[in-house]
Formats: structure tokens, C-alpha cells, sequence
């Protein structure tokens, strides 16, 4: 059955290390998500993308991460370099039609540690 | 100042019980969101709702445009729905609630 996958499932890393997430929405989806989930914060939006095009990276640090689409199958979160605050479950999800509105259908996650 | 604001945040029930858990917000929005949150972590999306009412098997997910507020009902309760219940909602941003643990004891 159709599902969103993430690469890897866990990360830890020592800090200053570059960590690359990826991700692949359902085939046909052209809407992904990147988010992330700590227990301090809950759930946060770090950005999204449209036809490969970001729309809104604006809940996403700059100076560090950087998120992009290289084709239309793969999806990449990218921390350089790497804080212990970074240590979140990353969480790709993606939207049937490219509507922002409808069912997003989530990743199982990447649950990264920073040392 | 939190945009979203769930309650509960933590709730007991016994198997059987119904369920309410009720979702304010303060911004204007297109859709509003109900996750779920399995303990082992996984997020299924259960509604997506911009007006009235839907339902979905035992979950019934409604929506106050005008009031700015959402509940999601769990009828006859089993411990199967034990989880954390994210709202959210969509419009120039989007933004969550922190969730509400609800635990159904058999």
C-alpha cells in the first residue's frame, strides 16, 4: 500500500556533524511537509513545498537547515551544522492534489539525537 | 499567547465511555486539523474540517466557524484509541495545540 517513507528512522550524531533526512511522499503527491516534534514545543512546521517549489520555509532556522526537492519522488531536510536543541522526531508528511487542506499522510519519522 | 489552545490536556476514561475533546483557536483559518498520535510515535491525519460535521467510524470531528472552536467525539471508547489528539489549524500559517493524552482503560 501507498505510504510515505523516511530515511533513516534514527540519527545520532555528534554536534558540528552535517545530518541529511529524507524522505518519499506518496507516488503522485505533490505536496510535502517537513516537521518537527519535540516535547517542549510540540509540533512545529519548518516548511512546505508544491510542485518542488518551497512555498514556506519560514518556520525553519536559515543559517542551519535547508530543505529542498530534488525531483518529484524525493524530499531532503538538511542540518549543517548540527545543535543538541536539533535533537526533535523530524516528520515528512504529504497531500493528495497539492492541496495544503486535505489529508496529509504522514512519515513514521526520523528521531535525531545531537550529542 | 498559544493560537490553539486543546483541552483536556490529559484524560482517563473507562472502556465504553464517550469522549470529547475540545479544540479553541484565535486566528482565521481555511481548515482545521485532527491528528492522531499512536505511543510508538506514528501520525494518522483523522479529519480535515472547514465547516459542520464529519464522521468517521466511531470519531465524529465538528466545527464552529463562528465560535472558533472544534470538538472531536470518540463514542464508545476502547483502549485501541489511546493516544495523543493534536489539533491544528491551517490558514496564513499553521499552528498546533499540544495535544490531549487520552488513556481508555478496559
Amino acid at each position: 500500500d501507498a505510504r510515505v517513507t523516511q530515511t533513516p528512522r534514527h540519527k545520532v550524531t555528534e554536534m558540528g556533524q552535517e545530518v541529511t533526512m529524507r524522505c518519499q511522499p506518496i507516488l503522485g503527491h505533490n505536496t510535502v511537509f517537513w516537521y518537527r516534534q519535540t516535547m517542549m514545543q510540540g509540533l512545529e512546521l519548518l516548511a512546505y513545498f508544491r510542485n518542488r517549489a518551497p512555498l514556506d520555509d519560514s518556520g525553519m532556522p536559515k543559517d542551519r537547515f535547508s530543505a529542498e526537492m530534488p525531483d518529484a519522488t524525493l524530499a531532503t531536510l538538511k542540518i549543517q551544522p548540527s545543535e543538541p536543541r536539533d535533537s526533535a522526531v523530524y516528520f515528512c508528511a504529504s497531500v493528495l492534489r497539492g492541496s495544503a487542506y486535505n489529508e496529509q499522510f504522514f512519515g513514521p519519522g526520523t528521531r535525531l539525537t545531537v550529542l | 499567547k498559544n493560537e490553539v489552545e486543546q483541552s483536556p490536556q490529559n484524560l482517563t476514561a473507562q472502556e465504553g465511555e464517550f469522549i470529547t475533546i475540545n479544540c479553541s483557536y484565535s486566528v482565521g483559518i481555511s481548515a482545521l486539523h485532527w491528528l492522531q498520535q499512536h505511543p510508538g510515535g506514528g501520525i494518522v491525519s483523522l479529519f480535515m474540517l472547514s465547516s459542520g460535521k464529519k464522521k468517521h467510524g466511531r470519531l465524529i470531528a465538528t466545527i464552529n466557524i463562528q465560535e472558533k472552536h472544534s470538538s472531536l467525539h470518540i463514542t464508545a471508547s476502547h483502549p485501541r484509541d489511546s493516544a495523543v489528539y493534536i489539533c491544528a489549524v491551517t490558514g496564513n500559517q499553521f499552528y498546533f495545540g499540544t495535544g490531549t493524552s487520552l488513556t481508555v482503560i478496559p
